[in-house]
């Protein structure tokens, strides 16, 4: 069965320091997202990105925040100088698109700022 | 309740005795899913229900929709210890999901 792949599985990091956090979405899926979540808190949404462009995104995702799909599987969200706080599970989901399809999410990525 | 408070949020039980776990939401919406996730790894797809919907089946689950009451729950039938996991209800915002904190479940042997 088609799943949402994410590498790496873990990722440490030093404050200040780019991270890029990769996804592989279903191939045929239009609808592609980011989510996060810090440790013991809930879901919550970043980003979404449709047709190369971001259609929505939440007050988290400011301006050292930034999605690509630069080659038309993989889906990257960069961090450009990260912060302790950005210490969380990062998840990415995609959906194939029409109004009631649900979400798919790979396993996330667990990024450690130290 | 998601988006809001949960209902529990905690909730053990003996294995195979029956779950439920309720979910309220306050804006209307096009379709609520249910999401499991186990500690500290992925969220699991579970069930998608519409809002033309009132009651979907799979498996041990039963997930029913009451958009009057802006409600919802799953039922988790016959519990196995691998049903311990944390469960949450989502409900669409525009095109984004918008998770509850969720329920945790725990299995007793």
């Amino acid at each position: 069965e088609p799943e949402v792949t994410q590498t790496p599985s873990h990722q440490v990091t030093q404050m200040g320091q780019e991270v890029i956090l990769r996804c592989v979405p279903i191939s045929n899926h239009l609808y592609f997202y980011w989510y996060r979540q810090i440790l013991g808190q809930k879901v919550e949404f970043l980003v979404s990105f449709y047709n190369n462009e971001i259609s929505e995104k939440s007050e988290i995702f400011d301006d050292q925040f930034s999605v690509e799909r630069p080659d038309g599987s993989n889906f990257t969200l960069k961090i450009r100088s990260t912060k302790l706080e950005d210490s969380a599970m990062y998840f990415c989901a995609s959906r194939e698109g029409g109004s009631y399809n649900e979400q798919f999410f790979g396993p996330g990525t667990r990024l450690t700022v130290l | 309740s998601q988006q809001g408070e949960e209902d529990p949020q905690a909730l053990s039980i003996q294995e195979g005795e029956n779950a439920t776990m309720n979910c309220s939401y306050k804006t209307s919406i096009n379709n609520l899913q249910w999401y499991r996730q186990n500690s500290g790894r992925g969220l699991v797809h579970l069930i998608l229900i519409r809002s033309n919907e009132r009651e979907k089946h799979s498996g041990r689950l039963r997930v029913t929709l009451d958009t009057s009451k802006k409600s919802s729950s799953l039922l988790i039938t016959a519990s196995r210890a691998a049903d311990t996991a944390s469960y949450f209800c989502a409900t669409d915002r525009g095109d984004k999901i918008i998770f509850g904190k969720g329920t945790r479940l725990h299995i007793l042997p």
